[in-house]
């Protein structure tokens, strides 16, 4: 069964304080790894994918890193914008296969950036 | 834009009153997902459409069921809802490809039980 755990549960930062979240997943084969942020209410708006150890992705202030055991979502100084819940997702199996498998989440790091 | 919508946004029902959410796509995504999400909580899959073909997950209950009529409309059915019932409801949409496939998903809607 896979599994994510996304740590810490809440990180509050002064604006302009960079930091790093963490997840750390198990899973039988990875398909892809995936980040997203959801804004209080609303669904989750997808960020970056993820497929193998050693690949990162940079999105404006956000940088997603992937080793074998876990990944890292950098935000460097971050801005009150930036306050949101940042979802961590696996998708297992074969590797090189496809199919239709939904989605594992972690319950999410609550971000606050302060002014 | 090519988007998921999903409606309501809010819906209130009646302890035990059947209640339909629906979702719609312009992605044109040949998977469409239903995740249930908690307060604080991570989004759980509930089950999946790929195509016309229809996927339980193994835990999820018998209240919960949906329906595909074509390609861009998904609906959600709850039976009998209880107080445990309330939740956000999430839709999701992806193209089966190689490898890992992102879902994207829609605003969700907000179910309270009274």
């Amino acid at each position: 069964e896979d599994q994510v755990t996304q740590s810490p549960e809440a990180l509050r930062l002064q604006e302009g304080e960079s930091s790093s979240l963490n997840c750390s997943y198990t899973v039988s084969g990875l398909r892809g790894l995936f980040w997203y942020r959801q804004d209080p209410g609303k669904g989750p708006e997808f960020l970056f994918t993820l497929y193998s150890a050693g690949e990162e992705k940079e999105k404006e202030r956000l940088k997603a890193t992937l080793t074998k055991k876990e990944s890292f979502l950098h935000i460097t100084a971050p801005k009150p914008e930036d306050s949101a819940t940042y979802l961590c997702a696996v998708q297992g199996g074969d590797p090189s296969g496809g199919g239709a498998d939904g989605l594992t989440f972690g319950k999410g790091t609550h971000l606050i950036i302060q002014p | 834009d090519a988007m998921v919508i999903q409606n309501p946004r809010y819906q209130v029902t009646q302890f035990g009153k059947p209640v339909t959410l629906s979702c719609s796509q312009t992605l044109n995504h040949n998977v469409m997902y239903w995740y249930q999400q908690k307060s604080s909580q991570a989004p759980k899959l509930l089950f999946h459409y790929y195509d016309k073909d229809f996927n339980n997950e193994a835990d999820t209950p018998d209240n919960f069921q949906s329906r595909r009529p074509n390609t861009s409309f998904c609906f959600l059915d709850i039976r009998s809802p209880g107080l445990g019932d309330a939740a956000m409801y999430l839709c999701a949409t992806s193209r089966v490809r190689q490898g890992g496939t992102e879902a994207f998903f829609g605003q969700g809607t907000r179910l309270t039980v009274v």
